[in-house]
């Protein structure tokens, strides 16, 4: 079965923090994503990344950084939380086109 | 701009009834269309990937059909269960690029 991890369920930040978000998947896939899903909006593509070192900007990369240096991790950073950050964050994999999710988390800022 | 829309927002069923999700997209040029169930605050799961030059999919009580032209795919449930109460998400590959576009998803309810 794939796997596709998140570092943590839920997360309690202050403004201006800088936040790590880690996502680990153990299946040797080459793409991975992350997402943000907030209710009414739905969910929108931050960042994404086909190779290790290699990242595209989504829909939605402003306040958003991303960091790939081996290929099974891929880290979202905040590098300055906002309280309009506050949503849930879903992590995908993929080998080609069947994107695999992790169980996402639910980052508020306070 | 790709849109995609899910119509109704939410739908409650009693056990037993067979029932179909839609799924509407503005622009026909799609490589392909894949819906997903996610329980409450958990991740996503995918249930059925149509290419674009396919006209459906099945798997189980499940089947996803996909009208290019018109720019709808409906997934169809047959013979609902509880365990089928779920948000259904559909999303649509514009390009191959895996930058997938989702619907907000419909609620479903499947009542005992």
């Amino acid at each position: 079965d794939v796997k596709v991890t998140q570092s943590s369920r839920y997360l309690v930040k202050r403004t201006g923090e800088k936040v790590f978000l880690e996502c680990v998947q153990d299946m040797d896939h080459e793409n991975m994503f992350w997402y943000r899903q907030d209710p009414g909006l739905g969910l929108r593509l931050i960042y994404f990344s086909y190779d290790v070192k290699m990242k595209e900007k989504g829909d939605i990369p402003e306040g958003y950084s991303v960091s790939r240096e081996k290929k099974e991790r891929f880290s979202l950073i905040l590098e300055s939380a906002s309280t309009n950050q506050t949503s849930m964050y879903l992590c995908a994999s993929s080998p080609t086109h069947t994107q695999y999710f992790g169980p996402g988390t639910r980052l508020t800022v306070l | 701009k790709q849109e995609v829309t899910q119509i109704p927002a939410a739908l409650s069923v009693p056990e037993g009834e067979n029932l179909v999700l839609n799924c509407s997209f503005t622009d026909s040029a799609i490589y392909n269309l894949q819906w997903f169930r996610q329980d409450p605050g958990k991740g996503l799961t995918s249930l059925l990937l149509i290419q674009s030059s396919q006209r459906e999919q099945t798997s189980g009580r499940l089947n996803a059909s996909l009208d290019k032209s018109s720019g709808r795919s409906t997934l169809y449930i047959a013979a609902s269960q509880p365990g089928d109460s779920a948000t259904y998400l559909c999303a649509v590959d514009k390009g191959g690029s895996e930058k997938l576009v989702f619907g907000k998803g419909t609620k479903l309810t499947v009542n005992p």
